[in-house]
């Protein structure tokens, strides 16, 4: 499918759990982002990356780890998940040179 | 630091009705700001940039505007339908920013046009 893909789109996990949320684009973006949304803070972006082996932390980066080997896939990794990190997860992509960034469809996490 | 806000947080109008929803932000340096739609369980779709330099996009029934200095910009539907039924969220990005352009968003209104 062209655009951009997040997968599994629900996710039940439990606490101290490895947890890995995938994203897929097939534009061929240079950048991609991860946020988070949650009620009463909005979205926060937790990594981004601007290249294939390049990343960096966004605003809230504690408890995550991104890796970026192809430029096509970002995967969000929660080494040990914990209740805070129940939330709907964003990736999102945008071209080098261009503004607008897009937005997969998310992935709503629960943490128990 | 950044702080985006939008007002009001949720809205209920009658279709037909011209409407205007407000965000503001507190550091006027910014570079540009955005407009995203978000349905319910879906991700968001970019509707409107406005760069630093511009005072107002416009896209078929929906315009927005941008007042840097006094920090606010406001988006204008005209002719409300019940398919404009969404979340609407604005987004900034700040001048000197080098991650990969950051957006900081506000918490949305969440409008409901009733037929």
């Amino acid at each position: 499918d062209a655009g951009i893909t997040q997968s599994p789109r629900y996710k039940i996990t439990e606490t101290g759990r490895q947890v890995t949320l995938m994203c897929h684009q097939t534009w061929s973006h240079s950048y991609m982002f991860w946020y988070r949304q949650d009620l009463g803070h909005g979205l926060r972006l937790i990594y981004y990356s601007a290249a294939a082996d390049i990343t960096d932390k966004g605003e809230v980066p504690d408890g995550y780890v991104v890796s970026r080997s192809k430029t096509e896939n970002f995967p969000l990794t929660l080494e040990s998940a914990t209740r805070s990190q129940t939330s709907v997860y964003f990736c999102a992509s945008r071209g080098d040179g261009q503004e607008t960034q897009y937005f997969g469809p998310g992935t709503r996490l629960l943490v128990l | 630091k950044q702080e985006v806000t939008q007002i009001p947080a949720a809205l209920s109008v009658p279709e037909g009705e011209n409407l205007v929803l407000n965000c503001s932000f507190t550091d006027s340096a910014i570079y540009n700001l955005q407009w995203f739609r978000q349905d319910p369980g879906k991700g968001l779709t970019s509707l409107l940039l406005i760069q630093s330099s511009q005072r107002e996009q416009t896209s078929g029934r929906l315009n927005a505007s941008l007042d840097k200095s006094s920090g606010r910009s406001t988006l204008y539907i005209a002719a409300s339908q019940p398919g404009d039924s969404a979340t609407y969220l604005c987004a900034v990005r700040r001048v000197n920013n080098n991650a990969g352009n950051m957006l900081t968003f506000g918490g949305g209104t969440r409008l409901m046009v009733k037929p």
